[in-house]
């Protein structure tokens, strides 16, 4: 079955903009998550959703918001752009809300902000 | 608070090397256990999980114990292969089970 999918793989925007990244969870998955990966920080926890619901947020400003459709599929949305937010952002999905069952990621989407 | 501290890398071994990557843990209540690799260019991958004290998980040749007494989760195999090149990361579920906390990744290279 097909993994976990996100668009668009890289992306590069200038500082001030706005962006928004997908991702496509397993099917039947109704969980997701997002973390964003960088060299200095490592992965941090983002957020994450289930049944449309934002069930937990990670210590990251409200520029980085979220959301998740009917359908599973969710969206971040950074606004205000910054060179630091600069980074792979990665999607996983659970069938079961709650981590103790296990991830599936994503490839990710890169991020470069100029 | 939940944290993970992995050794430092990056490790070289030459093929068909034993592996051990150190993971210990903090954590409240009882976390699942995880290691995850990341290939280059790639998102991570579950590489094998434990859910309670002293249960081993194992794939793919790689085994970790999980040692509630010593909070460690290390890594090993008996005997690496090239393809085995990746940064693999530890992670622990925090007690509620709503995020993962993950260590700062290995690079490991195995050399022929």
């Amino acid at each position: 079955k097909a993994g976990v999918t996100q668009t668009p793989r890289y992306l590069i925007k200038t500082r001030g903009q706005q962006v928004t990244l997908s991702c496509s969870p397993i099917s039947g998955h109704r969980s997701v998550s997002w973390y964003q990966q960088t060299p200095g920080q490592g992965l941090q926890f983002l957020f994450e959703y289930f049944s449309e619901t934002q069930r937990n947020k990670g210590n990251f400003p409200g520029r980085f918001s979220g959301r998740q459709f009917s359908n599973s599929r969710s969206e971040m949305n950074v606004s205000t752009l910054e060179l630091g937010d600069s980074a792979l952002y990665l999607c996983a999905s659970s069938p079961v809300v709650g981590s103790n069952y296990g991830y599936t990621f994503g490839s990710g989407t890169r991020l470069t902000v100029v | 608070g939940n944290s993970v501290t992995q050794m430092e890398g990056p490790v070289t071994l030459s093929e068909e090397a034993f592996l051990t990557i150190n993971c210990t843990y903090t954590a409240t209540g009882y976390p699942s256990l995880f290691w995850y690799v990341q290939y280059p260019g790639e998102g991570l991958q579950l590489l094998l999980k434990a859910t309670k004290a002293d249960d081993k998980g194992s794939n793919k040749g790689f085994e970790a114990t999980y040692r509630k007494e010593t909070t460690s989760f290390h890594l090993e195999k008996g005997s690496v292969q090239v393809s085995d090149s990746a940064v693999y990361f530890c992670a622990l579920s925090g007690n509620t089970g709503n995020q993962f906390y993950f260590g700062t990744g290995t690079s490991l290279t195995v050399i022929p």
